[in-house]
């Protein structure tokens, strides 16, 4: 099993430019989710997708889309880069246990510069 | 007030020391628990969850106190690989979690 896998690792972007940010996971989760992780701020939850065909903002959702291509594969899409947008994305995974709790499995991710 | 809140360290300990992280939330709905821990510029992993009752994994033990709403973990005889960023992980629904600054570990020889 890969896990969850993000591609490109790095990207630099000029201002205005356009990008998708793709991920997929083979572990047969039904919940997605991306983050952007800023010096000092921590993990912050872009979008989710709690479900195939389904997706919600999460705490800093503005500048982004998302698609939920299918079970497997969680997009994220930035329309025109902006230099507040620089940072390291991650994508998650997630079951939901019998238990009630949330085990997140993390990508790689993906190291954006805007300039 | 942050909803997860976290001392970020550094803590810098020799080789063999015990060290603890604590780290409050406000939320007191919050029903799972997590520490999580972050290599440098590497994915957050899961380290341990934190049950109620307290558990214990090796040399890493978790506690929760829902009176205070505060968690903490316990790391006995660090190692050289210890050394990390350990992030405190709350859930405020099933789906969402929220995430701490992280307190960066660095055990020296």
């Amino acid at each position: 099993n890969a896990g969850v896998t993000q591609t490109p690792k790095f990207q630099v972007l000029k201002t205005g430019q356009s990008m998708t940010l793709q991920c997929a996971q083979d572990m047969n989760h039904n919940s997605m989710y991306w983050y952007r992780q800023d010096p000092g701020m921590g993990l912050r939850l872009i979008y989710y997708s709690a479900s195939e065909g389904t997706t919600d903002k999460g705490e800093v959702p503005n500048g982004y889309n998302v698609s939920r291509l299918n079970k497997r594969e969680f997009s994220l899409r930035l329309e025109s880069a902006a230099p507040s947008q620089t940072s390291v994305y991650f994508c998650a995974s997630s079951e939901v246990n019998l238990g009630g709790t949330d085990t997140q499995y993390f990508g790689p991710g993906t190291r954006l510069t805007v300039l | 007030r942050k909803e997860v809140e976290q001392d970020p360290g550094p803590f810098n300990v020799p080789e063999g020391a015990t060290v603890a992280f604590n780290c409050t939330y406000s939320n007191s709905a919050s029903q799972s628990f997590f520490w999580y821990r972050q290599d440098c510029r590497k994915e957050p992993k899961l380290l341990m969850s934190v049950y109620s009752s307290g558990n214990e994994d090796g040399r890493f033990t978790a506690q929760l106190n829902r009176a205070s709403q505060y968690i903490s973990l316990l790391i006995r005889d660090s190692k050289l690989s210890d050394s990390a960023t350990y992030l405190c992980v709350v859930n405020v629904d099933t789906d969402k979690l929220i995430f701490g600054t992280g307190t960066r570990l660095q055990v020296f020889p």
